[in-house]
């Protein structure tokens, strides 16, 4: 079984509607988790931080459920824009490194 | 945020020779930074973590021989290709760790490399 695992979709997301998906990982150690979004051949870039309050950015929500040991992502009112690889990544302060699941694809379209 | 830099962004090379990459943080130090590969519709896998001044440590099936890593300053790590193959094709990003309290890594912009 993979560390962090996402549904690699795509996510066919018509313009305005709202996407939600999720991650499951499977070290109960893991300390931080995270958002990144990914542009096809571009480095990743930090979407948001997750907490397990769950937490808001404009568009984004983003939730922890530690219990249940998975993370969100939720985008309202779905841009062109938001077209990308939505990759979540898990941090382990023991071995201080990032471990990325393979990524979700959505796709938004006109 | 903190800026990267890789260099170069792109190289073709045959079979056989090695190849040089460079990755840069422009505004901090690191102490740490971090090499990954990336296969087409693949996820970043972590090859290695360079430590400033120490050797670096690979994770399992990296082949350290073959993947030299330097990390000579605070704000330089190198990543030697030796021997490059054709199945080293892929693309190469580094990472620079700048402590926080949210432990955030800040990514270069990638290098992508082509083994004919």
């Amino acid at each position: 079984r993979k560390e962090v695992e996402q549904d690699p979709g795509p996510f066919n997301v018509p313009e305005g509607a709202t996407v939600a998906f999720n991650c499951t990982y499977s070290n109960s150690a893991s300390q931080s988790f995270f958002w990144y979004r990914q542009d096809c051949r571009k480095e990743p870039k930090l979407l948001m931080s997750v907490y397990s309050s769950g937490n808001e950015d404009g568009r984004f929500t983003a939730q922890l459920n530690r219990a249940s040991q998975y993370i969100s992502l939720l985008i309202r009112d779905s841009k062109l824009s938001d077209s990308a690889t939505y990759l979540c990544v898990v941090y382990k302060a023991a071995g201080n490194k990032l471990t990325f699941g393979g990524g979700t694809r959505v796709l938004v379209k006109p | 945020g903190a800026v990267v830099s890789q260099h170069p962004s792109r190289v073709i090379c045959k079979s056989g020779t090695s190849v040089k990459i460079e990755c840069r943080s422009l505004d901090f130090q690191a102490t740490t930074m971090f090499w990954y590969r990336q296969f087409p519709k693949q996820s970043l896998m972590l090859m290695a973590t360079s430590n400033e001044g120490s050797k670096a440590t690979y994770e399992q099936g990296v082949e350290k021989d073959k993947f030299l890593i330097n990390h000579a300053s605070l704000t330089l790590s190198t990543l030697t290709v030796t021997s490059a193959h054709p199945e080293d094709s892929s693309f190469y990003i580094c990472s620079a760790w700048e402590r926080g309290f949210y432990n955030e890594q800040f990514f270069g912009p990638g290098t992508r490399l082509t083994v004919l």
